[in-house]
């Protein structure tokens, strides 16, 4: 069955950098596209991120353009959130989730989150 | 960016009652539409896709409508396992966006 395992994850300094990953299984990878979805604590959901399912197209919330880099690593099943100038606000749990095709529709499966604290 | 506002914030309601949440798109997003469910300490799982059409294994007492930029998630016969906060999506485009939620409590 299809399962999203994500981490790296933890507790950073404001300024600082993490970068996130979230390996794939159960289903082939390099056909589908992929997103990162936050939950800040006791919030709603913030889509974040897609990346197309060649790695070819990526776009990105307004909120972490510039800062947070989405990429792929197809031979290892691997998806990958790079967050560099982390701000408190970006404190959530990361969410990778698989799409319905390799381009961008809707999110059809979901990993259970790694969480990302950012303080002082 | 397309801006989704669901209401009711929050509702209470009896099992077996049905349930009602709407979601409105402040632009025409078609049929572009997603409904999500996510319980307590859990990852959020796709109900409806396209509006209308049900996600594989999910209960046909959750049914989806609408078009353009107003869209109905209904509920049918509440059952206690259906307490969760639910969330619209559009994916008409980038960047894709929720709705705020609804949490649905039973009584």
């Amino acid at each position: 069955q299809v399962q999203l395992v994500e981490s790296g994850g933890g507790v950073v300094q404001p300024g600082r950098s993490l970068r996130l990953s979230c390996a794939a299984s159960g289903f082939t990878f390099s056909s589908y596209a992929m997103h990162w979805v936050r939950q800040a604590p006791g919030k709603g959901l913030e889509w974040v991120a897609v990346i197309w399912y060649d790695g070819n197209n990526k776009y990105y919330a307004d909120s972490v353009k510039g800062r947070f880099t989405i990429s792929r690593d197809n031979s290892k099943n691997t998806l990958y959130l790079q967050m560099n100038n982390l701000r408190a606000e970006d404190t959530a749990v990361y969410y990778c989730a698989r799409d319905l095709t390799g381009v961008v529709t809707m999110m059809i499966n979901w990993g259970h989150g790694t969480q990302v604290t950012v303080s002082s | 960016e397309i801006v989704l506002t669901q209401s009711p914030d929050f509702q209470s309601v009896t099992a077996k009652e049905k349930v009602t949440i709407t979601c409105r798109a402040s632009q025409n997003i078609r049929s572009s539409l997603h409904w999500y469910q996510q319980k307590p300490d859990q990852s959020p799982k796709l109900l409806i896709q396209y509006t209308s059409e049900s996600f594989s294994g999910v209960s046909s007492r959750f049914r989806g409508s609408g078009s353009g930029t107003n869209f109905t998630l209904t509920i049918n016969s509440l059952e206690a396992e259906d307490a969760a906060t639910y969330y619209c999506h559009q994916s008409s485009s980038l960047p894709h966006t929720f709705g705020q939620g609804t949490k649905v409590e039973i009584k």
